[in-house]
């Protein structure tokens, strides 16, 4: 169990530019979930895949925001043409498919510190 | 709309104190809560799920009750110590069907040596 990973862990791009962030889910988890926090807020959900599918999209997603989880292992976040309000920490999260420590127990990466200026 | 409300955006106390945060849930009734840890620039880690037909739940120092009738959590640290600050999440899955889990907003806990 090496953890969640993620990658970038920061980026810092112009009004207007495309960013992508990946994230590496624990191995053996095959669900995995995209939030996007702010400071002073808790984690808000963006979007959710079992396996490949994408089960999932948190209604208040921009059609600025895709995410894909081709083979079932790692994911991608895309933002097109970024504004000033997508600043934020994107963090992604895994858990498998066993209950050991309870429903939804989520593991979470160290997140992507995104900067637009 | 279905809401995790944590009132205390931050929490000092005294080391040795028990520190005591407080979860209101509106609108729904979940299953269960689920408490997470945040320190600055990291992600959230589990600490404890509750259920709804559990009252209490322990683990070492840390401690968490759920009432349903008040629609609230509390979760404790008995013997608080300074390396227990960090901001403290309520979370709950968001409804029957779906996958998302709401976070509140934390509460920023501050051990004071």
């Amino acid at each position: 169990d090496t953890g969640v990973s993620q990658d970038p862990r920061h980026k810092i791009t112009k009004r207007g530019q495309n960013v992508t962030f990946r994230c590496d889910p624990i191995s053996e988890h095959n669900r995995l979930y995209w939030y996007r926090q702010t400071l002073g807020q808790g984690p808000e959900f963006l979007t959710y895949f079992q396996n490949e599918a994408q089960l999932e999209k948190s209604r208040l997603l921009s059609d600025r925001f895709s995410a894909e989880r081709p083979k079932g292992s790692f994911s991608t976040l895309e933002i097109q043409r970024t504004e000033q309000g997508d600043s934020a920490m994107y963090l992604c999260a895994s858990r498998g498919t066993g209950t050991r420590r309870g429903p939804d127990t989520q593991y979470f990466g160290p997140g992507t510190r995104l900067t637009v200026l | 709309s279905q809401k995790i409300e944590q009132n205390s955006e931050a929490l000092n106390i005294q080391e040795g104190k028990t520190a005591t945060l407080t979860c209101n849930y509106t609108n729904y009734s979940p299953a269960y809560l689920q408490w997470y840890r945040q320190d600055p620039g990291r992600g959230p880690v589990f600490l404890l799920l509750i259920r709804e037909n559990e009252k209490e739940k322990r683990k070492e120092r840390l401690k968490v009750t759920f009432d349903t009738t008040l629609k609230q959590s509390l979760f404790h640290i008995t013997a608080s110590q300074p390396a227990d600050s960090a901001t403290y999440l309520c979370a709950a899955r968001s409804g029957a069907g779906s996958y998302q889990l709401t976070f509140g907003k934390g509460t920023k806990l501050s051990v004071i040596p």
